[in-house]
C-alpha cells in the first residue's frame, strides 16, 4: 500500500515548455486534488475531481489542465510553463463519503518541486 | 465551507501541552472541524476531526465548545518533531463536489527545546 505517489518529485523546466505532473493513488479514493505552495503560504487549490472522469475548477486553475481517466490516477498539465508557476505541488486523495471504518480524511504525496526557468 | 481565522504563531515547552485555537464562527451544522499539519515541506497530514463531541486519538484531542464556533486542538505533550504548520478546516465530508478541501494559512507552533 503505496498510498498518494508523485511523480516527478523535481523538475525544471524553460518558460514555454510543456509538462505533465503524475498522481497516483492506490485506496480506491473517489476524491483526488491538486494544490500548489508557494513559499510562506498555505496550499492553495488548483484543480479537484470528485470521480472518473469528472474534473473541477479550485481557487487558481489559470494555465493548468487536469485529467482523470482512471479512479486512481490525477494527471496534472502544464501547457506552457511560466515562471510564475514555479512552486511546490501536492496531490491528495480521500474518500468522498464515509462509512463505518473509514472516514474522509485526505492523504498527501510527498509533493513535486518544480522550477520554471 | 466556513471560513476559519487561526493566529499566525505560538510556541510552547517541550514536554508541555501544546493549545492551538482556531476560530469558525460561521460554522454551519453538518460541517464538521478537520486538523492537519504540514511538517517543514512535507505533504500536509491528517490529524483529527470532530463534528460537536470532544475527539482524541494517539495524536491529539479536538476540543470544540458547545457553539460549535471555535476548538482547540492540544497535543498532550509536545516534543520538538511537532514543530510545524496545523491547519485548522470545516467542511461536510459528504457533499460531494461541494465539499471542497481547502487550506489557510494555519498557525505555526514552534516547540521549544
Amino acid at each position: 500500500n503505496a498510498g498518494v505517489t508523485q511523480t516527478p518529485k523535481f523538475r525544471v523546466l524553460k518558460t514555454g515548455q510543456s509538462m505533465t505532473l503524475l498522481c497516483a493513488q492506490d485506496m480506491n479514493h473517489e476524491y483526488m486534488y491538486w494544490y500548489r505552495q508557494d513559499p510562506g503560504m498555505g496550499l492553495r487549490l488548483i484543480h479537484y475531481s470528485v470521480g472518473e472522469g469528472t474534473t473541477a475548477k479550485g481557487e487558481v486553475p489559470d494555465g493548468y489542465n487536469v485529467s482523470r481517466l482512471k479512479k486512481q490516477n490525477f494527471l496534472l498539465g502544464l501547457e506552457s510553463a511560466a515562471p510564475s508557476q514555479t512552486s511546490v505541488y501536492f496531490c491528495a486523495s480521500s474518500y468522498l463519503y464515509s462509512r463505518q471504518g473509514r472516514g474522509t480524511e485526505a492523504f498527501f504525496g510527498q509533493g513535486t518541486r518544480l522550477t520554471v526557468v | 465551507d466556513a471560513k476559519t481565522t487561526q493566529p499566525p504563531s505560538m510556541d510552547c515547552a517541550e514536554g508541555r501541552a501544546a493549545n492551538l485555537p482556531c476560530n469558525h464562527s460561521t460554522i454551519s451544522g453538518n460541517e464538521y472541524v478537520y486538523w492537519y499539519r504540514q511538517i517543514h515541506s512535507q505533504g500536509p497530514q491528517y490529524i483529527i476531526h470532530g463534528l460537536k463531541n470532544n475527539e482524541t486519538n494517539e495524536m491529539a484531542s479536538l476540543i470544540i465548545t458547545e457553539d460549535r464556533k471555535s476548538s482547540t486542538l492540544i497535543l498532550p505533550h509536545a516534543t520538538l518533531r511537532d514543530t510545524a504548520v496545523y491547519y485548522c478546516i470545516v467542511r461536510v465530508p459528504w457533499a460531494g463536489a461541494n465539499s471542497k478541501l481547502t487550506f489557510g494559512k494555519g498557525i505555526t507552533l514552534s516547540v521549544r527545546p
